[in-house]
This record gives C-alpha cells, structure tokens and sequence, in this order.
C-alpha cells in the first residue's frame, strides 16, 4: 500500500506555545488529506477535511483558528495546534486519499503530543 | 448527523471465533471500512466493503447489508496478537467517519 508519514512521533511542548505536525504522502499525490485525534481508550475523530489549493473545512465544534491547517501541495499537509493547552494532549493521526469516493485512505504513523 | 455504533469492549478465547458487529445511519454511503490498531498506532487497513455480502480475506472476514446499515468482522482461529481495537469505519461522501471502536481482548 501507499506510504503516509507523519512528522514528529512524538511531541512535548510547554503550554501556550505552538506546534506543527507534518503529514507527507511519499509515493502518490493526495488531493485530500484528513486530520484525525483520538483521546486514550476512543475512537478517532476527525477534525477536519484538508484539500490541496483550498481551506480546509472544519467539523462542527473544531475551532479552525486553534488548529491550523495549510495544505500547500499534492504531497504534503501540515497541522497547527496554536496556543497549546494541556486538554489539547492527544494522539494526531493524518490520512492521505488518491482521491475518487472508494480510494483506501492511508494513516500516518500519528503524533503524540503532550502538552506541560 | 452521522452515527457509527459498536460494542465497547469483547473478549474471547484463543483460537475460537469472534464476531463484531457495526451499525451506522450516516447521510450517504460510499463503501464501510475496517480497521485494526493497536494501543499508541495508526490504525491498519482489514477490509472493504461497498456491495452486500461477505468479503473473505484469510482469518478476516466481513459481511455488510446496506438495507440494515449492518456490517460484521468476523476472526477465526483468534490468536493472542489479534488483540487490539477494531474499527468500523464508513464513508458517507469523501471523508471517512469512525465508529466507536471495539476493543478486543484474547485470553490463552
């Protein structure tokens, strides 16, 4: 299958500070891409749906101005989380679609960020 | 809205079968997904399903009825590594939307 990486693994930050997350399809173009968290012991939820050339588009009740998303081209996504708190500690999980209603999405390896 | 419901937790004996189920009632249907993943990973890709019936893939199985909004994963010959959290996921337009996950357990 194709390969998603997902940069940093892991993340340790200081409360009201920033973090990017990088999400990289290495061997196909991915029109879209989607941004997923999940806390300890539940499913994934997804935050926001991220296409190429245009804004993402947020799900209800994901403040668009706290998560940042920028999806500057085919190959590559990136995640802000701006002015971190430690309720914003979770796992991040990116996925990478070819594109068309019935293409596999492919999951980056996600990031744990631990806000202090 | 979109509503994908699974069983929270089930647990079950080395080599025997298990059967977990998925409903869902999402606003459009472009094919139903599962998952496994293991605590503190990406979740990986089991199957696909789009038309009604079952899709077998070795020890994996899954069975999906669009008129129900029903779909099953069924592992035979559990083994100990088959632990981990199953996730029913379902694509109503482009995005794909997560059940509640199922975490599963084997016992020796």
């Amino acid at each position: 299958g194709a390969v998603v990486s997902q940069h940093p693994s892991r993340v340790i930050c200081k409360s009201g500070t920033s973090v990017k997350i990088e999400c990289r399809s290495l061997d196909f173009q991915a029109t879209t891409m989607f941004w997923y968290r999940q806390f300890p012991k539940q499913s994934l939820m997804l935050m926001a749906t991220s296409n190429e050339g245009s804004k993402a588009t947020y799900e209800q009740g994901v403040e668009k101005d706290k998560f940042l998303i920028n999806h500057a081209s085919l190959t590559l996504s990136t995640l802000t989380v701006t002015s971190a708190h430690p309720e914003d500690s979770s796992f991040y999980i990116c996925s990478a679609s070819g594109g068309g209603s019935n293409t596999e999405a492919f999951f980056g390896q996600g990031t744990r960020l631990t806000v202090v | 809205g979109q509503n994908i419901d699974q069983p929270t937790e089930m647990t079950a004996t080395e080599g025997a079968i298990v059967q977990i189920n998925c409903t869902y009632q999402t606003s459009g249907f472009n094919g139903l997904f599962w998952y496994q993943q293991h605590a503190g990973e990406a979740p990986t890709f089991l199957s696909y399903n789009v038309l009604d019936g079952l899709e077998e893939k070795g020890r994996f199985s899954s069975f999906l009825s669009r008129s129900k909004g029903y779909s099953y994963l069924l592992l035979k010959e559990l083994q100990m590594k088959d632990s981990a959290s199953y996730l029913c996921a379902v694509r109503p337009d482009t995005k794909l939307i997560f059940g509640t996950g199922t975490r599963l357990q084997v016992f020796p």
